[in-house]
């Protein structure tokens, strides 16, 4: 089975900055990974999909990067309200859909 | 617009089974799958199964055997049914849309598996 690794569960950054929340997945899986945002009591939010693509009314400051087995979700100009945990997915394998185990994002 | 939204029980007694529904809106159940994702407090995420458009599945096998998904395209409705509960499958459980991955998620709805 594919793992989804998220080696950094907790980040901290200030307003304005940028950060960059890391995935890498236990093997190849192309492009076929999205990224979620979950603010704290809401339900997930799909940013990112096919590794790059910005789903509908997902922010520019959201940008996803990689392939094969590393991937990048980068918050430019980050707000306070980017304060959520942070999920990459891949679903090029079976099991289909694999969940990283998240990232939380601390705004300073 | 695209809405999904899961009822439920809210409570399960242990050994027992669960019913849940995803009532969506803004879109057809012809031309979308729908998935299952759960998520236990305080920790992740996990994907269970999707039903497909043209009324396919596709389980997580790590839980085939106690998962059964079905839907009714007329009523715009996902089922949800999971046997033989534990206090391990204690979560919120939440639809979602499928395109590519998960766009559209409903709000979830908690199961506690409690005597």
């Amino acid at each position: 089975d594919i793992v989804m690794t998220q080696s950094q569960k907790f980040m901290s950054t200030s307003v304005g900055d940028r950060v960059s929340v890391t995935c890498k997945a236990s093997q190849n899986v192309g492009t076929n990974v999205a990224w979620y945002q979950q603010k704290p009591g809401q339900s997930p939010k799909a940013l990112i999909y096919s590794a790059s693509y910005r789903y509908s009314g997902v922010p520019d400051r959201f940008t996803g990067s990689g392939s094969g087995t590393d991937f990048t979700l980068t918050i430019s100009n980050v707000q306070s309200e980017d304060l959520a945990e942070y999920f990459c997915q891949q679903y090029n394998s079976y099991p289909l859909f694999t969940f990283g185990s998240g990232t939380k994002l601390e705004i300073k | 617009q695209v809405q999904l939204k899961e009822s439920g029980p809210g409570l399960v007694a242990p050994s027992q089974s669960l019913s849940i529904t995803c009532t969506i809106s803004g879109f057809s159940l012809t031309s979308y799958g729908v998935h299952w994702v759960r998520q236990p407090p305080g920790k992740g995420l996990e994907w269970l199964v999707v039903i497909w458009s043209d009324g396919s599945t596709t389980y997580n096998s790590a839980l085939k055997s106690r998962l059964s998904i079905s839907k009714d395209n007329s009523k715009s409705q996902v089922f949800l049914k999971m046997n033989s509960l534990q206090t391990d499958d204690t979560a919120m459980y939440y639809c979602a849309r499928h395109y590519y991955a998960m766009d559209y998620w409903g709000q979830g709805t908690s199961v506690t598996v409690s005597s």
